[in-house]
């Protein structure tokens, strides 16, 4: 079972420039979450997908985009891109309703 | 005021000592509570869940506390590779789950 995996691992990007990161969740799992992490600080929930559709939502701007296919893939893309969204993303998967979440090994992001 | 509280330490304690890390969280609504571990620069990993009965997982015992809202972490006979960032987390079960981390409490077990 390769778990939850991400791609790529690291990735420099631009002020400005946009960025799709991608996801794919742990066998039999069809619940997929994104997460930012800057450092020295805990993860800050982005927003969650299930059947294709986003069910919640944290406080991110609408630069902040996602999809998830019917492989429950996903990817998570961020537009015109700010210093401050330097950071490491994690995606972590779970079945619905199940509470046990397993996190991939994340992507850090570097706009410079 | 944040929706999870953690003390970031760091708690630099030594080999063989009990340690004990507390949370608080300020939305009544959440219904579940977790402890994960992060290593550095390492995704976060479950490390165990918390219930109102209080759970123990070998070293590692874990309690909530609805009344007064907040979750500790109990640590006992302290390993070097205990050391890591401690993650509280505050799941929302309404429909769909919302899930807060806190902040992280940073444990260095020292030789």
């Amino acid at each position: 079972d390769a778990g939850v995996t991400q791609s790529p691992t690291h990735l420099i990007k631009t002020r400005g420039q946009q960025v799709t990161l991608r996801c794919s969740p742990k066998s039999g799992h069809d619940t997929v979450s994104w997460y930012q992490q800057a450092l020295g600080q805990g993860p800050q929930f982005i927003f969650q997908y299930y059947e294709e559709e986003e069910r919640q939502r944290g406080n991110f701007p609408d630069r902040f985009s996602g999809h998830q296919f019917p492989n429950y893939s996903s990817e998570l893309n961020v537009n015109a891109l700010l210093l401050g969204d330097s950071a490491l993303y994690l995606c972590a998967s779970n079945r619905v309703m199940n509470t046990e979440a397993f996190f991939g090994q994340g992507t850090r992001l570097t706009v410079v | 005021r944040k929706e999870v509280e953690q003390d970031p330490g760091p708690f630099n304690v030594p080999e063989g000592a009990t340690v004990a890390f507390n949370c608080t969280y300020s939305n009544s609504a959440s219904q579940s509570f977790f402890w994960y571990r992060q290593d550095c620069r390492k995704e976060p990993k479950l490390l165990m869940s918390v219930y109102s009965s209080g759970n123990e997982d070998g070293r590692f015992t874990a309690q909530l506390n609805r009344a007064s809202q907040y979750i500790s972490l109990l640590i006992r006979d302290s390993k070097l590779s205990d050391s890591a960032t401690y993650l509280c987390v505050a799941l929302n079960s309404g429909g769909y789950q919302k899930v807060t981390f806190g902040t992280g409490t940073k444990l260095q077990v020292i030789p």
